[in-house]
């Protein structure tokens, strides 16, 4: 089974801050790799898909990078409702799906 | 718009089963397949499985086989997930997603948009 690791655990920003989210695969997932935004209590939201799409309605601020093994997604300008859980995702191996474990992007 | 629904809340004794339900709107159930995710509480998320809207195929999580199905109706756009032999390890929000295909030919660029609103699922005695 593919791993996917997130770094950091949390990531403590003051709003207009750039935050650099990282997740690394076991093994290549090619360009196969999504991201979603989590706000407490709510479902997961899509925002990054195949590595460095943004998903309709998405604010150009986010955006996603890498392929392989290590991707990033990076908030240009943090806005308060910026402040959530991420997760990463890969589905190279579809249907089967893996997720890293989040990265809490909390308020400083 | 597009809208998975899902079913309220559940309660139930250990050994028991839950069946939860997601239905869709706002498109044509059998052009997309439904992925069921489940989060326990402060956890990360796990995929559970996979149902095709077009012919009921499936596909599930080697650690939930043999105790989850999964299936679907096509006549009210509806998936349905049931877990049996529920222990306390399965107490969690469970989720249905849309498998959405991005813009590439290879079933891998199939993203969950949108998901449901999420299924409480309690597991007591």
């Amino acid at each position: 089974e593919i791993v996917l690791t997130q770094s950091p655990v949390t990531l403590s920003l003051s709003p207009g801050e750039r935050a650099t989210l990282s997740c690394r695969a076991s093994q290549s997932v090619s360009s196969y790799l999504a991201w979603y935004q989590q706000k407490p209590g709510q479902a997961p939201r899509l925002l990054i898909y195949d590595a460095s799409n943004r998903a309709t309605g998405i604010p150009a601020r986010f955006s996603g990078s890498g392929s392989g093994t290590d991707f990033t997604l990076t908030i240009s300008s943090l806005e308060p409702e910026d402040f959530a859980v991420y997760y990463c995702q890969q589905r190279i191996n579809w249907p089967g799906a893996t997720f890293g474990q989040g990265t809490k992007v909390e308020i400083k | 718009q597009i809208q998975l629904v899902q079913s309220g809340a559940e309660v139930k004794m250990p050994g028991a089963s839950v069946k939860v339900s997601c239905k869709a709107s706002g498109y044509t159930f059998t052009n997309y397949g439904i992925s069921w995710v489940r989060q326990a509480p402060g956890q990360g998320l796990e995929w559970m499985g996979w149902i095709s809207g077009y012919n009921g195929n499936t596909e599930y999580a080697q650690k939930f086989q043999g105790r989850v199905t999964m299936t679907a109706d096509t006549s009210t756009s509806t998936a349905y997930m049931e877990l049996r032999s529920l222990n306390s390890d399965d107490a969690a929000v469970y989720y249905c997603a849309r498998e959405w295909q991005a813009y590439c030919s290879s079933p891998s660029c199939r993203w969950f948009d949108p998901w449901g609103q999420g299924t409480l699922v309690t597991v007591s005695s």
